[in-house]
């Protein structure tokens, strides 16, 4: 069955370091997602991405992040200085051209330090 | 007011009870409802879509009320498997997801 991949699992970093997550989308979805969850929280949206542009993005996503579509399969977040409180799960989610249902990948684990 | 509002629960059943779940959703606008299910440190996964004419799938019966932005989800005959954290979901314009906090589900036996 396709499924979304993300890497690493676990990431932990220092505060001020800059942080690319990786997602692998299913390979015929069009429409890209990353959410993330602060443990014992909600998840929350960032950012939407179809047609190799950003559709929404939340007010989280601040000038910090950004996302990209490098090649065909990948799609990327980075975080260019990171905050403790960006601490979270990071879900990477993917849809097919019906939009119907979002696939979301494992996660991400971003630890700052 | 929150966008999408939940009871946090927890709420505790024995195995074989029928559980619902409630919610409602603060924008009008709002486009397609969902139910993720959520494991513990685990991804959510979609439940089942919601619609106003109702929907069943199994165990799992779930309601929509446009008029009263509600949306419910009733679990028959629960599973010790069923105990996860239970997601009302609601797409916005621009293809973004709403969650609420999720209601935490524990089936005992």
């Amino acid at each position: 069955e396709p499924e979304v991949t993300q890497t690493p699992s676990h990431q932990v970093t220092q505060m001020g370091q800059e942080v690319i997550l990786r997602c692998v989308p299913i390979s015929n979805h069009l429409y890209f997602y990353w959410y993330r969850q602060i443990l014992g929280q909600k998840v929350e949206f960032l950012v939407s991405f179809y047609n190799n542009e950003i559709s929404e993005k939340s007010e989280i996503f601040d000038d910090q992040f950004s996302v990209e579509r490098p090649d065909g399969s990948n799609f990327t977040l980075k975080i260019r200085s990171t905050k403790l409180e960006d601490s979270a799960m990071y879900f990477c989610a993917s849809g097919d051209i019906s939009n119907t249902e979002a696939f979301f990948g494992q996660g991400t684990r971003l630890t700052v330090v | 007011r929150k966008e999408v509002e939940q009871d946090p629960g927890p709420f505790n059943v024995p195995e074989g009870a029928t559980v619902a779940f409630n919610c409602t959703y603060s924008n009008s606008a709002s486009q397609s409802f969902f139910w993720y299910r959520q494991d513990c440190r685990k991804e959510p996964k979609l439940l089942m879509s919601v619609y106003s004419s109702g929907n069943e799938d199994g165990r799992f019966t779930a309601q929509l009320n446009r008029a009263s932005q509600y949306i419910s989800l009733l679990i028959r005959d629960s599973k010790l498997s069923d105990s996860a954290t239970y997601l009302c979901v609601v797409l916005e314009y621009g293809n973004k997801l709403v969650f609420g906090a999720g209601t935490i589900l524990r089936v005992k036996s």
